[in-house]
């Protein structure tokens, strides 16, 4: 089993569509929860952090389940400039992993 | 501007010849940086962890003669990619936590396109 496991995608939505993305992780002493952006043929950026209460910025909402060891990201309202590679990513001890990315085209 | 700066960002080099890339730190000191290798639709993978003033930790599978690590400062790494073959073309990328090892962020350089004919 994959240490991050994420929705392979590819997504294809049109403008304004609210679009989720989920992720699930098999180390249990995962601490630190992350979704990355990646544009192509560029570095990953972050987007947000991921805690235990939820959060939320803007337009983009992320949330974490411990039990069931599953984080997710929820896109409203989406936009053009959303398109890229979601990038879901656990931390733990100095060791990062990441999960294989779900591309999303967001469409006129 | 970026806290972790990679070069170079292109390189185009012969079969069997030695690239180089380095990774910097700016602005802070850096004891751990991680190398990932990133094929075209696929995701990061992590080949190793390199550590100032000690040997890298590489992944299961990467070949440490291949890929040499040298962590030579606290705001220095490289990779170099010995005797290259077209089937290490990829995308090479560097990244470093954070001084205080929050775990809130990771900084990650450019990266770096590696073409091999």
């Amino acid at each position: 089993r994959k240490e991050v496991e994420q929705d392979p995608g590819p997504f294809n939505v049109p403008e304004g569509a609210t679009v989720a993305f989920n992720c699930t992780y098999s180390n249990s002493a995962s601490q630190s929860f992350f979704w990355y952006r990646q544009d192509c043929r560029k570095e990953p950026k972050l987007l947000m952090s991921v805690y235990s209460s939820g959060n939320e910025d803007g337009r983009f909402t992320a949330q974490l389940n411990r039990a069931s060891q599953y984080i997710s990201l929820l896109i409203r309202d989406s936009k053009l400039s959303d398109s890229a590679t979601y990038l879901c990513v656990v931390y733990n001890n100095n060791d990062m992993r990441f999960g294989a990315g779900t591309r999303l085209t967001v469409k006129p | 501007g970026a806290v972790v700066s990679q070069h170079p960002s292109w390189v185009i080099c012969k079969s069997g010849t030695s690239v180089k890339i380095e990774c910097r730190s700016l602005d802070f000191q850096a004891t751990t940086m991680f190398w990932y290798r990133q094929f075209p639709k696929q995701s990061l993978m992590l080949m190793a962890t390199s550590n100032e003033g000690s040997k890298a930790t590489y992944e299961q599978g990467v070949e440490k003669d291949k890929f040499l690590i040298n962590h030579a400062s606290l705001t220095l790494s490289t990779l170099t990619v010995t005797s290259a073959h077209p089937e290490d073309s990829s995308f090479y990328i560097c990244s470093a936590p954070p001084p205080d090892s929050s775990g809130n962020t990771i900084y990650f350089g450019e990266g770096s396109w590696l073409t091999v004919v």
